[in-house]
């Protein structure tokens, strides 16, 4: 089963930030949040991932609390092509690399 | 650069054939893992691959089978395919098994149809 919750659908205007929740209460110390989105029919896309502190690169930001327990990727101007379905995955360290994916969160970009 | 390459992109088959399906690898990265993604779902690990040895596998049945060869590429073998294989088969890349931060890449998948 997952380990991750996520709301099944959000809109978002355009050029507007797009803040995606979730909630991995039972995320343990050695775990990573990973987030990756899916357009349609297309192969994921790795978007940033983080353990403890607050991450940012080209593509998003993720803010995750400090008991660990939530996270929100922030995309800061979104536009049309950033209609997709957003996965939080949480992933232990270590060798095993089996990824768990949960249903994720359509995201809606309107003009 | 090229990034990870799948083929065939669509496939057709019938009940009770074989199929097999291919994956190139990210230049340099080592590792390679196969999901199964069923329409309205995300993806479910199938299996992975580090250096020619499996190294993990989800929970499907033994009609399904892969192999990594020493160029690093792999194929997913389906044998006596069912109604319910019919799916999106994605394969993702990674630089290696061990390091913990390690990030997978995917390819653009095979779309799988049995009739």
């Amino acid at each position: 089963d997952a380990k991750t919750t996520q709301p099944p659908s959000m809109d978002c205007a355009e050029g507007r930030a797009a803040n995606l929740p979730c909630n991995h209460s039972t995320i343990s110390g050695n775990e990573y949040v990973y987030w990756y989105r899916q357009i349609h029919s297309q192969g994921p896309q790795y978007i940033i991932h983080g353990l403890k502190n607050n991450e940012t690169n080209e593509m998003a930001s993720l803010i995750i609390t400090e008991d660990r327990k939530s996270s929100t990727l922030i995309l800061p101007h979104a536009t049309l092509r950033d209609t997709a379905v957003y996965y939080c995955i949480v992933r232990p360290r270590g060798s095993n690399y089996q990824l768990i994916w949960g249903a994720g969160t359509k995201l809606i970009i309107k003009p | 650069d090229a990034g990870v390459t799948q083929s065939p992109t669509h496939l057709i088959k019938t009940r009770g054939q074989h199929v097999t399906l291919r994956c190139s690898p990210i230049s340099g990265h080592k590792s390679v893992s196969w999901y199964q993604q069923v329409l309205g779902q995300g993806p479910q690990f199938i299996f992975q691959y580090y250096e020619k040895e499996e190294r993990g596998r989800g929970n499907f049945p033994d009609r399904f089978s892969a192999r990594q060869f020493p160029n690093y590429s792999s194929e997913l073998n389906v044998n006596a395919l069912l109604l319910g294989d019919s799916a999106l088969y994605l394969c993702a890349s990674s630089l290696s098994l061990a390091v913990s931060t390690d990030t997978q890449y995917f390819g653009p998948g095979t779309r799988l149809t049995v009739l």
